[in-house]
């Protein structure tokens, strides 16, 4: 069974850093790309930052680009996302996401979030 | 950056009723478009891929069609269980989302 876990969410100051983590299993992680979505509250659906399988390559919105950075484990089946310089608009749910296959297309199986809140 | 407008924002509709959804992008997209059911508090779940194709384990009620600009996701008979927001994202060039269209009971 696909499973997707993610960790690390919490409240933090503007200005402050956080990690976000997202176990996987069930399924040959090394072998799909992954993506980092988030919902901020009563809003849709935002792309926020994939990877390719090996890790060498990755993408981010310019909302997160510099700001953000996405890295993968394949041997310990973790990606993550270090998160610096939080803003207020980055309060939102993380999800973790994975691609069907090696190439980021679409998503097949998403995690079930975790909630960064964002405030002094 | 491709833009994708969703029609209508909200809809309202009865059990057994069709139901379509349209997206339109600012660019074509050949067919490189997925949809996607968000019910709040759960992950969102993959209904449609490469505009037409059935996500796996979805039930048949549900499908998609169009190319180039405009697409559209079709329920054929509601169900209590299809209230949700749907979500149109495309993957030709970089990715993004719609907007968003809420499914709601009349």
């Amino acid at each position: 069974e696909v499973q997707l876990l993610e960790s690390g969410g919490g409240s933090v100051q503007p200005g402050g850093s956080l990690r976000l983590s997202c176990a996987a299993s069930g399924f040959s992680f090394s072998n799909h790309a992954m993506t980092w979505v988030r919902q901020a509250p009563g809003k849709g659906l935002e792309w926020v930052s994939s990877i390719s399988v090996s890790g060498a390559t990755t993408f981010y919105s310019d909302s997160v680009k510099g700001r953000f950075t996405i890295s993968r484990d394949n041997s310990n089946n973790t990606l993550y996302l270090q998160m610096n310089s939080l803003r207020v608009e980055d309060a939102a749910i993380y999800y973790c996401a994975k691609s069907p296959k090696r190439v980021i297309a679409y998503f097949d199986f998403w995690g079930q979030g975790t909630l960064l809140a964002v405030s002094s | 950056d491709i833009h994708l407008t969703q029609s209508p924002t909200t809809l309202s509709a009865s059990v057994g009723d069709r139901v379509t959804i349209t997206c339109r992008a600012s660019q074509s997209l050949d067919t490189w478009l997925a949809w996607y059911q968000h019910k709040p508090g759960k992950a969102p779940n993959l209904l449609i891929f490469q505009a037409s194709s059935l996500g796996p384990g979805v039930p048949p009620r549900f499908s998609g069609s169009g190319s180039g600009t405009v697409f559209t996701l079709t329920i054929s008979s509601l169900q209590p269980d299809d209230l949700a927001t749907y979500y149109c994202q495309q993957y030709n060039n970089n990715w993004t989302f719609g907007q968003g269209t809420k499914v709601e009971l009349k």
